[in-house]
């Protein structure tokens, strides 16, 4: 059974950057591509962006100067990074399978921004 | 970036009714890379729909999907209670692939 779980530090200082990491079980990540998506309280949906295992990323030009997302086919692991966060970064983070979201995604992890 | 518009905002039925959402796209998708979600609170999306009319893997069959070019609908032919929910319309078809901002199904 695929599982995904996602992981870090639950608050974050603004300006500072923040690290998750997406634990894979029950698939390879070789196999798939692999998305993050955010959803700060209360409101909708944003994808982040996706990355292959080779390392071929696809970024929402929103987010594209701040964002990094990486793998570690070691470690059957997917890292997002954003850089210089404000309190709009608040958010519970998702990571899921898929170019875009799709049928497999962790429970999300909430993000805080806040001094 | 493609604009996704779902209609209504909320809406207040009752258990054993029949559905219709409307997601609408600011401009025609690529093939049919339209997904539907169902978020329950505190929990993940579930993806319902792919390629606009795919049913996804244990999605029981009162769930359908259907639509082209800009206009597409979820319906649910009878709710169940387990049904109401907040649904999001995705497109995978233009990078950034967008969401709409829900319609939420509530218990009248």
């Amino acid at each position: 059974q695929v599982q995904l779980q996602e992981s870090g530090p639950g608050l974050v200082k603004p300006s500072e950057t923040l690290s998750l990491t997406c634990t894979v079980s029950g698939a390879s990540i070789r196999s798939y591509y692999w998305s993050w998506i955010r959803q700060p309280p209360g409101k909708g949906l944003e994808w982040i962006g996706n990355i292959y295992y080779g390392g071929s990323t696809n970024y929402n030009p929103s987010l594209k100067s701040r964002v990094t997302i990486s793998v570690d086919t070691s470690m059957n692991q997917i890292s997002l990074k954003l850089s210089s966060v404000t309190a709009a970064d608040t958010a519970v983070y998702y990571c899921a399978r898929g170019t875009y979201g799709g049928d497999y995604w962790g429970q999300g992890t909430l993000v805080t921004v806040s001094s | 970036e493609i604009v996704l518009t779902q209609s209504p905002g909320t809406l207040s039925l009752s258990p054993g009714e029949r559905v219709t959402l409307s997601c609408r796209a600011s401009q025609s998708l690529s093939s049919t890379y339209l997904a539907w979600y169902q978020q329950k609170p505190v929990q993940a999306p579930r993806l319902l729909i792919y390629g606009a009319s795919g049913r996804a893997t244990g999605i029981p069959d009162r769930f359908s999907g259907s639509g082209s070019g800009t206009d597409f609908t979820l319906t649910i032919s009878r709710l169940e209670p387990e049904d109401f929910a907040v649904y999001y319309c995705q497109q995978y078809g233009s990078s950034p692939y967008t969401f709409g901002q829900g319609t939420k199904l509530e218990i009248k």
